[in-house]
């Protein structure tokens, strides 16, 4: 079973809009990290921002913000004032314990197209 | 800054062919990994290790080996490539186990001919 979807592969935003790209996952621990990165058309990754499962505050990094709902296991990645540079593809990603390894899944993602 | 230099940009083989992808990171990181990224189908983890020497499956293993003699030295090893192994592959790093954020290499477009 997929454990991070991302439903949207593309999105497109006008620029300085704010624009939110979707992540639910699954899993049945109680202790678990959520990551979003970003991959420009150069192919580096590019950590934007990480929610722990305990915290209570939604993470928050300058325009990124991670709109966490335990509940709905979503943490939607929050762009604000969008520029032509957040033209990407984005990533969610959790930290997951398996057979005592920890190690990081992560959904097929989206590509975000900001538009002048 | 961390860096994750890895040793090829763009790489092409044949079929049957032994290939060595090359990882280095200069943070004394105690974690490395190796992902394969294709279209639609996002990241997927093939090996990882959490020590010198240490190696552990990740979820595609199958035709892929890895070595960790040095402590910031990860090689990814195709034993015999196949067309269905032309992928980019990514190399990451990380020190921190509880919130895992990897620093990745710019990544290696392998074509297997």
């Amino acid at each position: 079973a997929q454990k991070i979807t991302q439903t949207q592969p593309g999105m497109f935003v006008q620029e300085k809009e704010a624009v939110t790209l979707d992540c639910t996952y699954d899993t049945s621990d109680q202790s678990y990290g959520l990551f979003w990165y970003k991959q420009p058309s150069s192919g580096e990754m590019i950590f934007l921002i990480y929610q722990g499962s305990y915290d209570e505050q939604n993470a928050t990094e300058g325009r990124y913000s991670l709109n966490f709902q335990k509940a709905r296991k979503s943490a939607n990645l929050v762009i604000s004032a969008s520029q032509l540079g957040d033209s990407a593809m984005y990533f969610c990603a959790m930290r997951e314990n398996e057979g005592g390894s920890e190690k990081l899944v992560f959904g097929k993602g989206t590509k975000l197209t900001v538009n002048p | 800054d961390v860096k994750v230099t890895q040793s090829s940009r763009y790489l092409v083989k044949r079929t049957g062919e032994k290939v060595f992808l090359e990882c280095v990171q200069d943070m004394d990181h105690e974690n490395m990994f190796w992902y394969r990224q294709d279209p639609g189908l996002g990241l997927r983890l093939i090996y990882f290790s959490y020590d010198v020497k240490m190696k552990e499956k990740g979820d595609i293993p199958e035709g892929y080996s890895v070595s960790r003699e040095k402590k910031e030295r990860f090689s990814l090893i195709l034993e015999s490539a196949s067309t269905n192994q032309t992928s980019m592959y990514l190399c990451a790093s990380s020190q921190d186990w509880m919130n895992e954020k990897l620093f990745f290499g710019s990544g290696t477009q392998l074509s297997v001919l």
